[in-house]
């Protein structure tokens, strides 16, 4: 059965860099036609996509924080990763990590996620 | 930034069925994009509930059933039970945004 699993840091000073990595396990990240996804809930808030990624490296971000975030892959380990640069306070929140299956129609949707790991932002 | 709107709480007694709105707009619900619904249970991590504008993953009792329509989308619980208190939120991709979107969610109260 698989399974995705956030680790990283629970503390970031401001203005540092969120550094977070989604392990993939009882699975392939690159299996065809699934992408991957990192998700975020700030606390008492709703949820946010960040952006996603294909094995083969091709991402797609949100235009809201597309200047500062980053998503990559590393099919060897079974992982892929999020970069969030110059974070502030209003970046606290639950991060997720989770899988973007695709419907017969060809829409996408979050079918497996992480548990999640909370990251605050703060000196 | 949620562009798809759901009312911020919805209750019902245990047995009755209950209603969740998901108003969009023409470029995500209106541009025939399909919904998606989400369970979030106190403290976990949100599960796929409902895909593609009606159809319930395995394990998901058919008590919950989800619908579309014009620029909105609606999820429907019937015979409520106290274990379904709980967060939900529907979700669609928008052409504007060229993303992924989700709703304001929705708080279910069983009384």
């Amino acid at each position: 059965q698989l399974q995705l699993q956030e680790s990283g840091p629970g503390l970031v000073k401001p203005s540092e860099t969120l550094s977070l990595t989604c392990t993939v396990s009882g699975g392939s990240i690159s299996s065809n036609n699934y992408y991957w996804a990192w998700i975020r809930q700030p606390p008492g808030k709703g949820l946010e996509w960040i952006g996603s990624i294909y094995y083969s490296g091709s991402t797609y971000y949100d235009p809201s924080l597309k200047s500062r975030v980053t998503i990559s892959v590393d099919t060897s380990q079974n992982q892929f990763s999020l970069k969030l640069s110059s974070v502030s306070a209003a970046d606290t929140a639950v991060y997720y990590c989770a899988r973007l299956g695709i419907a017969v129609a060809g829409s996408r949707y979050f079918d497996l996620w992480g548990r999640g790991t909370l990251v605050t932002v703060s000196s | 930034q949620s562009v798809l709107t759901q009312p911020p709480s919805v209750s019902g007694a245990p047995g009755q069925r209950v209603t969740i709105s998901c108003t969009g707009s023409s470029s995500n619900i209106g541009a025939g994009y399909d919904v998606h619904w989400y369970q979030q249970l106190p403290g976990t991590a949100p599960k796929l509930l409902i895909y593609g504008n009606s159809n319930r993953p395995s394990g998901v009792p058919d008590r919950f059933s989800g619908s579309k329509s014009g620029t909105s989308a609606s999820l429907a619980i019937t015979g409520l039970q106290a274990e379904d208190e709980a967060d939900y939120y529907c979700q669609s991709y928008d052409s504007s945004l060229s993303g992924y979107v989700f709703g304001t969610g929705t708080e279910v109260t069983v009384l």
